[in-house]
């Protein structure tokens, strides 16, 4: 157990619609990442925050967004979903803070997400 | 951003030792490489981290040269379960660089 945790589990969906993936970090981590795996694809990083802040940005669409509240935990919403939206969501988290270079990213078990 | 290259597929039987070597030509001053292990369906999990020379835990040894252009992941005695993908980042968390996974290794154990 990484100590990363995402909900739902499991979600299926129709094209159009819109949806809302949730992670809670690991205690203390001030970071967390959003990564998409398609199947039988690598991990495509989709986005990352840190402390509430959007800190970096990779291959997510317009039609994505994310967002982390001051709780720590963070959101991502897909919206318009087309069929190829279709993957496994999967959200990191890290520590990242000054002086803490080289630490790790531990990853949640990831939201299946079906799109019909 | 260091990108990494990795074989796509290794074989091996149980009990071996595997190396797995990835290359970062373009590895920066203040990054490390980690690699990481990922089950089909499953979130990848921390294997070891290093930023030179030789790391190891009670799972694996990451093996680093001087000029730290590449990286190799040491397996001693793999077992069936040890069958996994297996990826290779090199990064910098402080500075937020972006860590980007390559296509990673398949490893397929066999008995």
């Amino acid at each position: 157990d990484s100590g990363v945790t995402q909900t739902p589990k499991h979600l299926i969906t129709a094209t159009g619609q819109r949806v809302t993936l949730r992670c809670s970090p690991r205690s203390g981590d001030l970071s967390v990442y959003w990564y998409q795996q398609s199947l039988d694809q690598g991990l495509q990083f989709l986005i990352q925050y840190y402390n509430g802040e959007e800190r970096a940005k990779g291959n997510i669409l317009e039609r994505f967004s994310a967002q982390q509240f001051p709780d720590l935990h963070s959101e991502l919403n897909l919206s318009s979903l087309e069929l190829g939206d279709s993957a496994l969501y999967f959200c990191a988290s890290s520590v990242s803070g000054q002086g803490q270079s080289g630490n790790t990213i531990y990853f949640g078990e990831g939201s299946w997400l079906t799109v019909v | 951003l260091a990108k990494t290259t990795q074989p796509i597929s290794m074989d091996s039987y149980e009990g071996q030792e595997v190396n797995i070597t990835c290359s970062h030509n373009n590895i920066a001053t203040n990054d490390y490489i980690t690699w990481y292990q990922q089950f089909p369906s499953q979130g990848p999990r921390f294997i070891i981290q290093g930023y030179k020379t030789k790391v190891t835990n009670e799972v694996a040894s990451l093996f680093i040269p001087a000029d730290r252009k590449s990286s190799t992941l040491s397996l001693p005695r793999v077992s069936l379960s040890d069958t996994a993908v297996y990826y290779c980042l090199v990064g910098d968390l402080h500075n937020f660089n972006k860590f980007y996974f390559g296509s990673g290794t398949k490893l397929n154990v066999k008995p």
